[in-house]
């Protein structure tokens, strides 16, 4: 299979635990997004990387999120001190430079805070 | 206002009809669009994206632009119970570098 995946499927966490998700693109696609998806919801950006560089954040990335693509390949999304609020499917697509900005979405993450 | 409106439905539409969905985004340097059908727990899938105004067809699938109007809407002739979903219309920044998303519009296919 040559999509986007992403690991692991699913977390349960306790409140205040650290997680880290991590996604790996298309082999081909430079760059890569991070969504986060509430139930009832479209997904909403977090952040995006052209090759190893974020080269945009949202405002939904508060400070306990990071985010990195050391080698322009796979990204990792790490949430710190997770509350019940970051309690969502954390999705990861990607995409290629001049191509038709056609973005392919992961399976994704989904994350319970208990 | 939301960047990204749709109405969230559910839409009921008889096996075999067409079923009419419709979007409007505000940012009207936006110029790509996109129709991803997500099943209940499962990640968007790519159905169709448009580019030029006017209509875009991909089998049982048309896309319709109208960029004046800022207005988008996915049309999908024979409807089958397995059209049964939520369709989620995107809009890419000016930018490209990331997709607003309405809150997608739930679908079901009666047979």
């Amino acid at each position: 299979d040559t999509g986007v995946s992403q690991d692991p499927r699913h977390k349960i966490t306790k409140r205040g635990q650290n997680v880290t998700f991590r996604c790996d693109p298309i082999s081909e696609h430079n760059r890569l997004y991070w969504y986060r998806q509430t139930l009832g919801q479209g997904p909403e950006f977090l952040t995006y990387f052209q090759n190893e560089a974020q080269l945009e954040k949202s405002r939904l990335l508060s400070d306990r999120f990071s985010a990195e693509r050391p080698k322009g390949s796979f990204s990792t999304l790490e949430i710190q001190r997770t509350e019940q609020g970051d309690s969502a499917m954390y999705l990861c697509a990607s995409t290629s430079d001049g191509g038709a900005d056609t973005q392919y979405f992961g399976p994704g993450t989904r994350l319970t805070v208990l | 206002q939301k960047e990204v409106e749709q109405n969230s439905g559910p839409l009921s539409v008889p096996e075999g009809a067409i079923a009419s969905l419709n979007c409007t985004y505000s940012d009207r340097g936006s110029q790509s669009f996109f129709w991803y059908r997500q099943y209940s727990g499962k990640s968007p899938e790519l159905i169709m994206f448009i580019y030029s105004n006017g209509d875009k067809e991909d089998g049982r699938f048309t896309a319709q632009l109208n960029k004046a109007s800022q207005y988008v809407s996915l049309l999908i002739r024979d409807s089958q119970p397995s059209d049964s979903a939520t369709y989620l219309c995107a809009v890419n920044s000016p930018a490209g570098n990331k997709l607003t998303f309405g809150g997608g519009t739930r679908v079901l296919v009666k047979p």
